[in-house]
């Protein structure tokens, strides 16, 4: 079993829609959680920063955590063709001293007009 | 705020030869860099990471001698490619960070061996 699951898509939905997108993971250890958009042939853009459980709420998108489920999601509310892209997951062990990233293998999305 | 840049975008060269690629923090000062490589349609592996004034701890599987990194700076961390080869060619991305956690991304650098 992989330390970060993400179903790779793709996902495609009308504009207007709201998106889920999620992962799962199995380490206890992973206490920071992280969502990037990564364009094509761009680097990763952060979204999202989360350290404990519950909801993070910026502009249009929702970071949603579930330590006791150790499963994570992001909302897109109103999507809209510029958020065409791949959606990374990426979570961070805590007591570690590399701050090593654990990437999901992403979502690509695509939001049609 | 939080904006990472890398230079060259695109780089290409003769196998054999050895390609510089720099990664700068530019509004912030970052206490550790990583360094990422990514093929077509995968996700990132971290390379390596690296703290201002102390040598880059590398990843299993990557060879240190053949990547070479320096973080010589808060600002500035840069990765060598020696004696690059076809199956070298890649997507190479930085990331910076001042706490650890937040990790900025740069834009990449496609290098291309031919």
């Amino acid at each position: 079993q992989k330390e970060v699951e993400q179903d790779p898509g793709p996902l495609s939905v009308p504009e207007g829609a709201i998106v889920s997108l999620n992962c799962t993971y199995s380490n206890s250890a992973f206490q920071y959680f992280m969502w990037y958009r990564q364009y094509s042939r761009k680097g990763p853009e952060l979204l999202m920063y989360t350290y404990s459980s519950g909801n993070k709420e910026d502009g249009r998108f929702t970071a949603q955590v579930d330590k006791s489920s150790k499963y994570i999601s992001l909302f897109i509310r109103d999507s809209q063709p510029s958020d065409s892209a791949t959606y990374l997951c990426a979570m961070i062990a805590s007591g570690g001293s590399n701050y090593k990233l654990t990437f999901g293998k992403g979502t690509l999305l695509t939001v049609n007009p | 705020g939080a904006v990472v840049s890398q230079h060259p975008s695109w780089v290409i060269c003769k196998s054999g030869t050895s390609v510089k690629i720099e990664c700068r923090s530019l509004d912030f000062q970052a206490t550790t860099m990583f360094w990422y490589r990514q093929f077509p349609k995968q996700s990132l592996m971290l390379m390596a990471t690296s703290n201002e004034g102390s040598k880059a701890t590398y990843e299993q599987g990557v060879e240190k001698d053949k990547f070479l990194i320096n973080h010589a700076s808060l600002t500035l961390s840069t990765l060598t490619v020696t004696s690059a080869h076809p199956e070298d060619s890649s997507f190479y991305i930085c990331s910076a960070s001042s706490t650890g956690q937040e990790q900025y991304f740069g834009p990449g650098t496609r290098l291309t061996v031919t």
